[in-house]
């Protein structure tokens, strides 16, 4: 089945320094989804990416998708601490009735220091 | 947020018992989704709905059953709890929007410990 593995798990950074997390998954994707979930919360999305080498920016977030449609990428610019959270991509497929199955990554936990 | 409630918040249970959680959504979406959430595994899809009475299966649907008979409202039930369901379970729905986004909207989660 598909898998969608996500690097670093965990990042520590200062505030005002740059983070990167990274998405790849087993399979060609159709599109990928990114949600944040805030410690004790639950997951809230962001955006969505479609087209190959696609990027998207809200605010300090920019969003890539891969070229070849299998990987993704978030850069936050200048963090901070409303920046803490868990950071997921999920790769989107049709389901049975037509609703989407998200495969989600594992996540990677973010942390900002002042 | 979009109108999404789980109940209960929290539960403790024994192993071997049975045990129901609800979602309840006010948005009158189409789709409605359990996923647990466990350390290391990101989240996974238990069951999903594609409508009332229409149900099917995710990667990790042993053990859980689900049922639809309202709109608003689906059910997981794990029939006999064992500790290996100790999670946090995210009941979302979702509605396919004009740009075909397909968001899912996640309700505040459900803690459930099996001793």
């Amino acid at each position: 089945g598909q898998q969608v593995m996500q690097i670093p798990q965990y990042q520590h950074v200062q505030e005002g320094e740059d983070f990167t997390t990274y998405c790849n998954s087993s399979t060609t994707l159709s599109n990928i989804q990114w949600y944040k979930q805030r410690p004790g919360g639950h997951p809230v999305f962001l955006i969505q990416l479609v087209k190959s080498g696609e990027v998207k920016k809200q605010k300090r977030l920019t969003f890539q998708f891969g070229e070849a449609k299998k990987n993704s990428s978030l850069h936050i610019t200048a963090t901070q601490t409303t920046d803490v959270g868990t950071y997921f991509c999920a790769g989107r497929t049709i389901l049975t009735g037509g609703g989407n199955k998200l495969t989600f990554g594992t996540g990677t936990q973010l942390k900002v220091e002042l | 947020d979009a109108g999404i409630t789980q109940s209960p918040r929290h539960k403790v249970t024994e192993t071997g018992t049975p045990v129901t959680l609800r979602c309840h959504q006010t948005e009158n979406h189409r789709y409605m989704y359990w996923y647990r959430q466990d350390p290391g595994h990101g989240l996974r899809l238990i069951h999903y709905s594609y409508g009332v009475k229409d149900t099917d299966k995710g990667e990790v649907s042993d053990g859980y059953s689900v049922s639809r008979s309202k709109t608003e409202d689906f059910l997981l039930t794990l029939e006999s709890a064992t500790s290996s369901q100790t999670s946090v379970y995210f009941c979302a729905i979702s509605e396919r929007d004009r740009f075909a986004t397909d968001t899912q909207y996640f309700g505040p989660g459900t803690r459930l410990t099996v001793l």
